[in-house]
């Protein structure tokens, strides 16, 4: 079983419609991170969360909420989506062990808006 | 702010020969971490190979080994007797370490081809 899984992992919506991309992992880590991927533009990221009750935003927040519902849960949601919102999303979690950190991502869901 | 940066938007290399892919960072912090991640057409994001800021001896995964140049802020990708299944994405990243910078930087990505 993959540690990271994304669902769905593919999605076509239309503007102005609200969705959500669910993130679970299995790997026991306390931090996840929520990235888009844009072609020349490499993944940036959009919000992270360190532990349940940790929410940051990252580079690019505006448009999305993110929640943290268990340590193994962290979802993103598109409030009112529009097509500059399409892209390659992806999940990822980290450890951080003896002051190292290393980042494992989800297989990625692919947003289309329409 | 830190910033990444690959100046090598695509790269080609015949089967079984050597090939460096090139990165670039700037920062004022003075440990951190460098990685390289392979994204094939499957998407995956996969690591690669990791090095220490404050390790100056270059980090080896098998056949993937790097050129890592602190002064210079340079981070090299070296992929020896290249394999066709080594076709992919490559993204150089940083992380800092201190409270805040965590996080990974991205660069824009390299696209390899191998050449059979």
């Amino acid at each position: 079983d993959a540690d990271v899984t994304q669902t769905p992992r593919n999605r076509i919506t239309k503007t102005g419609k609200r969705i959500m991309l669910e993130c679970s992992q299995t790997k026991g880590h306390d931090r996840m991170y929520w990235y888009r991927q844009d072609p020349g533009l490499g993944l940036r990221l959009i919000y992270y969360s360190f532990d349940v009750k940790d929410i940051n935003k990252g580079e690019i927040s505006d448009g999305y909420s993110v929640s943290r519902q268990a340590q193994a849960k962290f979802s993103l949601s598109l409030e009112s989506a529009i097509p500059n919102q399409t892209a390659l999303y992806f999940c990822a979690t980290s450890d951080f062990i003896g002051g190292q950190e290393t980042q494992y991502f989800g297989p990625g869901t692919r947003l289309l808006v329409l | 702010a830190q910033t990444v940066t690959q100046s090598q938007p695509e790269m080609s290399v015949q089967e079984a020969e050597t090939v460096t892919l090139s990165c670039t960072y700037d920062t004022s912090e003075s440990d951190y971490y460098l990685f390289w991640y392979k994204q094939p057409p499957s998407r995956q994001m996969i690591l690669v190979i990791r090095q220490e800021a404050y390790k100056q001896q270059n980090a080896t995964e098998n056949r993937f080994s790097v050129n890592f140049q602190k002064a210079a802020k340079s981070f090299s990708l070296k992929i020896s007797d290249s394999q066709l299944g080594d076709a992919a994405m490559y993204f150089c990243a940083y992380s800092g370490t201190n409270s805040g910078n965590e996080k990974l930087t991205f660069g824009t990505g390299t696209r390899l081809t191998i050449i059979p």
